[in-house]
């Protein structure tokens, strides 16, 4: 059964970067798409951005500047990037498998757990 | 970004009760419609995909219809884990949005 768990910093500081890894178990990471998503009460769920396995990738506009979204296969895992972090990005993140068969059914069908992340000095 | 609406934004029901969410967006979105099930404290899980698909597992009371721009999810019969609440989300476009939820309490 394929899981998905979010790891990383609970706490970042104003204008740093937020990182979080996100490792994929029992199950292959190839041949899906990954997501990040996040939630906060003011905004409500928000998804930020996918990967593909391959390595292709798009994001929410509204974080596209800052953001970065990468792979390594070889561990199975999936990592956000998000630069010169405000308070406005705490947030509980979420990462998820973005599963799409190619003729029209796209979801988020497995999700980690969510980590909270508060931004703070 | 489609914005998706869905109302009411709360509700109270009993178990064995009948309920119905809406979730309208901002444009059309063709049938690309979900909605997922977050208990507190959990992740949101998915219940049903492309407006009508029972995911894998999910108990029948749960249905969705709908097109365009006008969804519904409905559960037959509420059940005491179904006080949770209720999130539509649209992949017509990007950025791929979500409404802000429908909370479902006890009565």
């Amino acid at each position: 059964q394929v899981q998905l768990q979010e790891s990383g910093p609970g706490l970042v500081k104003p204008s740093e970067t937020l990182s979080l890894t996100c490792t994929v178990s029992g199950g292959s990471i190839s041949s899906h798409y990954w997501s990040w998503i996040r939630q906060t009460p003011e905004k409500g769920l928000e998804w930020i951005g996918y990967i593909y396995y391959s390595g292709s990738s798009d994001s929410n506009p509204s974080l596209k500047t800052r953001l970065t979204i990468s792979l390594d296969t070889s561990k199975s895992q999936f990592f956000l990037n998000l630069r010169s972090v405000t308070a406005a990005d705490t947030a509980v993140y979420f990462c998820a498998r973005f599963y799409y068969d190619g003729y029209g059914q796209r979801y988020f069908d497995l999700w980690g757990r969510g980590t909270l992340v508060t931004v703070s000095s | 970004d489609v914005r998706l609406t869905q109302s009411p934004s709360s509700l109270s029901a009993s178990v064995g009760d009948r309920i119905t969410i809406t979730c309208r967006a901002s444009r059309t979105i063709g049938s690309d419609l979900n909605w997922y099930r977050q208990k507190p404290g959990k992740a949101p899980n998915l219940l049903i995909y492309t407006t009508s698909t029972l995911q894998s597992g999910v108990p029948s009371r749960f249905s969705g219809s709908g097109s365009g721009t006008d969804f519904t999810l409905t559960i037959s019969s509420l059940q005491p884990e179904d006080f949770a609440t209720y999130y539509c989300q649209q992949t017509y476009s990007l950025p791929w949005t979500f409404g802000r939820g429908t909370k479902v309490e006890v009565k």
